[in-house]
This record gives C-alpha cells, sequence and structure tokens, in this order.
C-alpha cells in the first residue's frame, strides 16, 4: 500500500508563514485534501483537491501540487492554527485512502 | 447537517464492539462512508469505506474483523468490531467521503473511544 510523508513538526511566529509538505507515490496519481486537527476536536477539512479551501476557511490557508509532493500554506499564521495538520489521498489501489503521519504546527 | 458516532467504550480483548454513525441532515445512505481512528498519540488511520452502493472494502489493519452496515430507516451506519486487540484502542471517527477520482472527506463526526485492554 502506499504511504505519504509529511515532517513530525514546525514552528512558525505569529503572523508569518510556514509550509507543511506531504510526499509519496499517490500524489503523483491522486490530489491531496488537508486536515486541521485539534485535541478533542474532530479533523477539520481546510484543502480539498485541487487545492481548493471549503467555506468558512480563511484564505490564509493555500494549497499546491507539484509532482508526488503536495503542500499546505499558512500566510500569516494565528495562534488558532496551532494544531496537527494530516494530508491524505486516495491510495494506488484506488479503493483505500492513505493519511500522512501529521505535522504538527506551533505557533509562537 | 452533523454525524455522531456512539457505542465506545472499555472492552477486554478479543471481545466484540459496535460503533453507531448516525448522519442527520443528509442521508448516509446516498454517499460513501468511510470510519477512520485515532490511536492515543498517533496519526489518523483510515479503516474502512462503504460504497452507497454497498461495496466494503477495509485497511489490512482490520480486513476479517471488522464488518460494515447500515440501517436506512436510521439514517445509520454500524462498525462491527470482532476479536479486538490492544492496538485497536483509538477514537474511531465516521467520515463522509466525497470528490470522484480524487477523494477528500468534508464531514466528520467527534468520535467515539473505544480502549481494549484487560
Amino acid at each position: 500500500s502506499s504511504e505519504l510523508t509529511q515532517g513530525p513538526a514546525v514552528s512558525v511566529a505569529l503572523g508569518q508563514t510556514v509550509r507543511i509538505t506531504c510526499q509519496g507515490d499517490s500524489l503523483s496519481r491522486y490530489y491531496a485534501s488537508w486536515y486541521q486537527k485539534r485535541p478533542g476536536q474532530a479533523p477539520l477539512l481546510v484543502m480539498y483537491p485541487k487545492t481548493n479551501r471549503p467555506s468558512g476557511i480563511p484564505d490564509r490557508f493555500s494549497g499546491s501540487t507539484s509532482g508526488n509532493t503536495a503542500s499546505l500554506t499558512i500566510t500569516g499564521a494565528q495562534a488558532e492554527d496551532e494544531a496537527d495538520y494530516f494530508c491524505a489521498s486516495r491510495d494506488t489501489s484506488g479503493n483505500y485512502v492513505v493519511f500522512g503521519g501529521g505535522t504538527k504546527v506551533t505557533v509562537l | 447537517v452533523e454525524l455522531v458516532e456512539s457505542g465506545g467504550g472499555l472492552i477486554q480483548p478479543g471481545g466484540s464492539l459496535r460503533l453507531s454513525c448516525a448522519g442527520s441532515g443528509f442521508l448516509v445512505s446516498s454517499f460513501d462512508m468511510s470510519w477512520v481512528r485515532q490511536a492515543p498519540g498517533k496519526g489518523l488511520e483510515w479503516i474502512s469505506v462503504m460504497y452507497s452502493g454497498g461495496d466494503t472494502y477495509f485497511a489490512d489493519s482490520v480486513k476479517g474483523r471488522f464488518t460494515i452496515s447500515r440501517d436506512q430507516s436510521k439514517n445509520t451506519q454500524f462498525l462491527q468490531m470482532n476479536n479486538l486487540k490492544v492496538e485497536d484502542t483509538a477514537v474511531y471517527f465516521c467520515a463522509r467521503r466525497r470528490g470522484g477520482s480524487d477523494w477528500y472527506f468534508d464531514l466528520w463526526g467527534r468520535g467515539t473511544l473505544v480502549t481494549v485492554s484487560s
């Protein structure tokens, strides 16, 4: 089965920009989606294929993709953006989903 | 529009548990629905999908032990978990799948905690 690789953690100063990356073979065939996960809360979709923001998600969140790498960028990070972020895509088999290991974003 | 999971609890290894995912504001049976879990301190793990047409697929980690069913009259999907293992301990979320070729989950429940321990 496919795997998606994310860096474990990143920190960003309040108001600055941070980019989270997600790499995997499945991304050369399928686009990624991104989820924000705070402790004790349901995952929240923040970016869906192909780099679209759901209604209600601030425009400081943006997505991009190149080859087998997807990226989520937060431009002007806010304190409330501190959370774990997970990428996901359809598996190369077509009937499964694979999640990245998650990146913990700390806003300083 | 929301999803609400229930049925979690403490269960001994080898035991069984049935989780429910009740939908409101939309028909659960009209969408492909997945279960995703998060073990303590770990990431999200996709474990299953039931297509609107009824076909089901499971991750290798639960294949042969977990099954899915649904009750249209209750607008609810069920995850039957048998032969539970300690490593099945997690918060279990149900999620609505969208997208054609590229999948994503636009609606999630708040989850229900399953603890497998003796």
